[in-house]
């Protein structure tokens, strides 16, 4: 089975921090991708990338950016924390045109 | 821009009651639509369709995809308390290896004994 593991389950950041989010997959897959998850809202997509130092923006990538320096391992950072950055953090990829393999997320709450 | 609509957004139903969820989609270049659970975690993969009029069975589970109407049903029979989560729509687009999901914001199912 594909694994896509997120590195912190729950995370609690200051206001003005630089916050790293790890993702890690384990199935040479070429596409990985950040989501984030708000109630009411759903999902919506921060960042992309389709190979090792490529990158493309999603919907909302205001506040973010990412680093792709390998092709197993896709980080989310977030430069300036703000408290409107609190939510659910879902990490996922997969290969060619079929379903995501999601992380099991990070619930990342700024104060 | 991709949009996905799901209705209704959420639905308290009885154990043993029957439910329809609704997705419909707008999407530049479709190349599939998917149905996933969520709980407390990481939605959990259901059914990818690319067939129109095709229907996917998982036990109490079952889906269909309408191409031409834009939209698909999530049916599932005899409920049960542990069918409570919330079900997302996604559908995938683009050409080539630009392949990617939008999301609706899901329907929340629960399920009361």
């Amino acid at each position: 089975d594909v694994k896509v593991t997120q590195s912190s389950r729950y995370l609690v950041k200051r206001t003005g921090e630089k916050v790293f989010l790890e993702c890690v997959q384990d199935m040479d897959h070429e596409n990985m991708f950040w989501y984030r998850q708000d109630p009411g809202l759903g999902l919506r997509l921060i960042y992309f990338s389709y190979d090792v130092k490529m990158k493309e923006k999603g919907d909302i990538p205001e506040g973010y950016s990412v680093s792709r320096e390998k092709k197993e391992r896709f980080s989310l950072i977030l430069e300036s924390a703000s408290t409107n950055q609190t939510s659910m953090y879902l990490c996922a990829s997969n290969t060619g045109p079929i379903g995501y393999t999601f992380g099991s997320g990070t619930r990342l709450t700024v104060v | 821009e991709d949009k996905v609509v799901q209705s209704p957004l959420s639905l308290v139903v009885h154990e043993g009651d029957t439910v329809t969820l609704n997705c419909s989609y707008e999407v530049t270049n479709f190349r599939s639509l998917l149905w996933y659970k969520q709980e407390k975690k990481a939605p959990t993969f259901l059914f990818m369709l690319t067939s129109s009029g095709i229907e996917k069975k998982s036990g109490r589970l079952s889906s269909i995809l309408d191409k031409k109407e834009l939209f698909s049903i999530l049916n599932i029979t005899a409920t049960q308390t542990g069918d409570s989560a919330v079900y997302l729509c996604a559908v995938g687009g683009s050409g080539g290896s630009n392949y990617k999901l939008t999301f609706g914001k899901g329907t929340l199912l629960t399920v009361n004994p």
